[in-house]
């Protein structure tokens, strides 16, 4: 399997645009985490779903923040409208219920200007 | 709640031993992990202990855990250029819930 899939790597944009970050899990993995992280906030877990469903997202940080599961292979993170402050690194994780280890992507720099 | 806590920096010589310490809150801490994070990547499980444990062992890696002070500690041995990352301690309770929370990672130097 080629690991957790993230997509842009990097990603540029201007104060009050719309941002989607996008994930591919390992197959058959049942849950999906998005976390931020920034130098002054470390890593936090933005929201996490099991079988597509999401199970917490008391992470996410305002209603500018959405995730979406729409099927056991993909994930979208969206930020309508971006600010610079949401400016971190996003990373992609997923795991199976039978492992304890976390599969993290190689996460989405984002800057906004 | 959940609270991870970790020192930010450590520098070592090569071949010298390292040791990374961790302090958590929350007595329901179940699983405790030890990740590592290479420059521009992901984190990677190094290793993990289930609260029932004192002490794992893996290779050049010794986890000690201290339930009564809540602390948690990885020993490097043997450490080696390749070993420069920054290390995050993480918890997550028992049960269902999957929520792993991280400290705030320790940056290891490794001087040649």
């Amino acid at each position: 399997d080629a690991g957790v899939i993230q997509s842009p790597r990097h990603e540029v944009t201007e104060m009050g645009q719309e941002v989607t970050l996008r994930c591919k899990p390992i197959s058959g993995h049942d849950y999906l985490f998005w976390y931020r992280q920034t130098m002054m906030r470390g890593l936090e877990l933005l929201i996490y779903f099991n079988n597509n469903v999401p199970i917490d997202d008391s992470g996410m940080p305002e209603d500018r923040f959405s995730a979406k599961m729409p099927n056991a292979s993909f994930s979208t993170l969206k930020i309508q409208p971006s600010e610079p402050r949401d400016s971190a690194v996003y990373f992609c994780a997923s795991k199976d219920i039978a492992n304890e280890k976390l599969f993290f992507g190689s996460g989405t720099q984002l800057s906004v200007l | 709640g959940e609270d991870v806590e970790q020192s930010l920096f450590l520098s070592v010589r090569e071949g010298d031993s390292s040791v990374i310490n961790c302090t958590y809150t929350d007595s329901s801490s179940t699983y405790l992990y030890w990740y590592k994070q290479e420059p521009g990547a992901g984190l990677q499980l190094l290793t993990y202990i289930f609260s029932n444990m004192d002490m794992k062992q893996d290779q050049r890696l010794t986890v000690l855990l201290n339930k009564k002070d809540k602390h948690l500690s990885l020993r490097i041995a043997d450490t080696q250029t390749g070993d420069s990352a920054i290390y995050f301690c993480a918890e997550r309770r028992s049960g269902g819930y999957q929520k792993v929370t991280f400290g705030t990672g320790t940056k290891l130097q490794v001087i040649p």
